[in-house]
């Protein structure tokens, strides 16, 4: 498609659920970033993929959080057991990662229109 | 997860005037820089950036203005329009050139229009 896609756009759960959000990114983009974004927050960086393997998982607060990626394309981060915390907007972002000969340059990011997640 | 935001300052400006959002980053060793803009409901869209070896860049009604001395960041709205209403991040890089990267964003200020 012509840019980030992001689904579902709106997902409300219950407590203790499993949800799986899902990134559809630009075409021939080769990293792809998650984040989190609380309400009238900033940017919180969840993990990174450069093609289908993630060099940083840093972010991901606890090991309910997982995410895939398949080859380099869609990728799923799922949440295990949701908590009231869990609520936000989850935003996908990928960007054209080259090869250099001073290694791997980061290209512009673009991102999704985000996933917002209610856990009642 | 690394949380880069607090409750997000708020910048108000008469239409037509001028805008500046200013930035400050933690990373001496940082060398590429976004602006992000981030409008209610959707993702951040890119606006301008800035590489370490500069210290002002211009766009269309925009310029971006970076102080290596003090890492500090600063975005120039030039004639500030209704439709420039939005969150603006900064982003800092630390190594363009690096085989793992991280965009690190800052913490956010919301642009609001008085008209």
């Amino acid at each position: 498609g012509a840019g980030v896609s992001q689904s579902p756009s709106n997902k409300v759960t219950e407590k203790g659920k499993d949800v799986e959000l899902r990134c559809d990114p630009i075409s021939g983009h080769t990293a792809l970033y998650w984040y989190r974004q609380r309400l009238g927050q900033g940017l919180e960086f969840l993990i990174y993929f450069q093609g289908n393997s993630a060099p940083d998982k840093s972010g991901l607060p606890s090991d309910r959080f997982s995410a895939e990626r398949t080859g380099e394309s869609v990728s799923t981060l799922t949440i295990q057991r949701t908590q009231q915390e869990d609520s936000a907007v989850y935003l996908c972002a990928s960007s054209l990662a080259m090869r250099t000969s001073g290694g791997v340059y980061t290209g512009e990011l673009f991102f999704g229109e985000g996933s917002r997640l209610t856990v009642l | 997860g690394e949380s880069v935001g607090l409750h997000l300052p708020t910048l108000s400006v008469q239409e037509g005037d001028n805008s500046i959002i200013n930035c400050a980053y933690s990373n001496s060793a940082s060398d590429y820089f976004i602006w992000y803009k981030q409008e209610s409901g959707k993702g951040p869209q890119f606006i301008i950036d800035i590489r370490s070896n500069m210290d002002k860049r211009q766009g269309q009604r925009v310029t971006v203005l970076l102080n290596k001395t003090v890492k500090h960041l600063s975005l120039q709205i030039a004639a500030t329009q209704p439709g420039d209403s939005a969150v603006y991040f900064c982003a800092e890089i630390p190594g363009r050139y690096s085989s793992a990267s991280k965009i690190i964003f800052g913490s956010g200020t919301r642009l609001s229009i008085r008209p």
